[in-house]
């Protein structure tokens, strides 16, 4: 069964540093979508992104954050200067018309 | 942002209550209406995908209902255990077939 994949499973890093979270959505989907978990709290929606451009993002997206789709199967989120409140479960999904489907997550920790 | 709301934000209950929390979403350009369970540190569970005004789908002690209509569903969970205890993520999905997340309601069932 086709599945959206995450790499890496869990990513330490120091304040300040760049991070690339990766994510292989199901090939012949074209809407994909990153949402984080801060340990404790709620879901949140981060981006969604369809036809090579973003779609829509929220308020927590802010200049720190890109996506990209640097070779057409992998999705990839950027933060540029990770902080501390970073930290969180990083939820990459794909959707094609039917259903979405999510991956297992990478488990973001800055130290 | 197209607008999908879920209430309540968290909700406690006793193991053995019964419990149902409300997603709200347009009511035009209707397609369909999916709602996951996604518990911490895992990926989302798909529950229900339901698409018709009226529709009524159950899954063991887990149901939902659907008005297109009026723009809401209900989500109901019969004699709530530990193992229900979860985020509750419902999903628009309009004619453009992108998903649009609430930001879910996140439910503790104590012991």
């Amino acid at each position: 069964e086709p599945e959206v994949t995450q790499t890496p499973s869990h990513q330490v890093t120091q304040m300040g540093q760049e991070v690339i979270l990766r994510c292989v959505p199901i090939s012949n989907h074209l809407y994909f979508y990153w949402y984080r978990q801060i340990l404790g709290q709620k879901v949140e929606f981060l981006v969604s992104f369809y036809n090579n451009e973003i779609s829509e993002k929220s308020e927590i997206f802010d200049d720190q954050f890109s996506v990209e789709r640097p070779d057409g199967s992998n999705f990839t989120l950027k933060i540029r200067s990770t902080k501390l409140e970073d930290s969180a479960m990083y939820f990459c999904a794909s959707s094609a018309d039917t259903e979405a489907f999510f991956g297992q997550g990478t488990r973001l920790t800055v130290v | 942002i197209l607008n999908v709301e879920q209430s309540p934000q968290s909700l406690h209950v006793q193991e053995g209550d019964s419990t149902n929390f409300t997603c709200s979403f347009p009511s035009s350009n209707f397609y369909a209406l999916h709602w996951y369970r996604w518990e911490t540190a895992k990926s989302p569970e798909a529950l229900f995908v339901m698409t018709l005004n009226g529709d009524e789908k159950k899954k063991g002690r887990i149901s939902a209902t659907l008005n297109t209509k009026e723009g809401y569903s209900y989500l109901y969970i019969k004699g709530s255990q530990p193992e229900d205890s979860a985020t509750y993520l419902c999903a628009f999905r309009g004619s453009g077939n992108q998903f649009y997340f609430g930001t879910g309601t996140s439910l503790t069932v104590i012991p």
